[in-house]
């Protein structure tokens, strides 16, 4: 099984300030996707990475996926209050149909 | 409205009580899957399958089975619960690409079941 580790496990910060989030592994990724979550509620796409380098942004959201494939970071600029969640990486868990998914990291956004 | 449903949203249970939570998708999704969710372990997948009479196991399948006899359920059954297997559940589809692949397409996830043994 590949694993993902995330990091910071949990996040507390201000509103306005920036962060943040990296999803790291040992292994190679064919690609990576980044979920957000609220509570009471399913997981929801934000994006998905494939290529080496590559960077996305969604808004205020800035996605990136390492050289190496091996790692992908989640920066937020002037975070608000509805960016409040916990925010999930995942990948091929190593059977080509299979999923793994990253420990998560929680974040606050405190008004 | 395309969406993932699942049932119960809430089930107290004793040791040993055979159960069944469902799941039903209106995508038409070929791909459908299970996944637990614990604190401090995101979520690891249990069962999946790629179309209706095909599952396989995830990363955490003991104790649990399903089938996929339509391609629009896919129920999750759990034997005979144990205290461990208190969890937050949820089930997702997801479209297959050129009939090959799931990886990289959207999973669309219900709203979860949490279920408690004691």
């Amino acid at each position: 099984t590949q694993l993902l580790e995330q990091s910071p496990q949990f996040l507390s910060i201000q509103e306005g300030e920036n962060l943040t989030v990296y999803c790291n592994s040992s292994s190679v990724f064919s690609s990576l996707q980044w979920y957000r979550q609220e509570p009471g509620e399913g997981p929801v796409l934000l994006v998905t990475v494939v290529t080496g380098g590559e960077v996305k942004k969604l808004k205020r959201l800035t996605f990136q996926f390492g050289d190496a494939r091996k790692d992908s970071s989640l920066h937020i600029t002037a975070a608000q209050p509805g960016d409040t969640g916990l925010y999930l990486c995942a990948g091929p868990g190593g059977g080509y149909q299979k999923v793994t998914f990253g420990t998560g990291t929680k974040l606050q956004v405190i008004p | 409205e395309a969406q993932v449903t699942q049932n119960p949203r809430y089930l107290i249970t004793v040791t040993g009580k055979k159960l069944t939570v469902t799941c039903s998708q209106n995508m038409n999704h070929e791909y459908m899957s299970w996944y637990r969710q614990d604190p401090g372990l995101g979520l690891r997948q249990i069962y999946y399958s790629m179309n209706v009479e095909v599952t396989d196991k995830g990363d955490v399948p003991e104790g649990y089975k399903v089938s996929r006899k339509e391609k629009r359920n896919f129920p999750l059954i759990l034997e005979s619960p144990s205290p461990n297997q208190t969890s937050l559940y949820f089930c997702a589809s997801s479209p297959m690409t050129s009939g090959t692949s799931s990886w990289g397409n959207e999973q669309y996830f219900g709203p979860g079941t949490r279920l408690t043994v004691t």
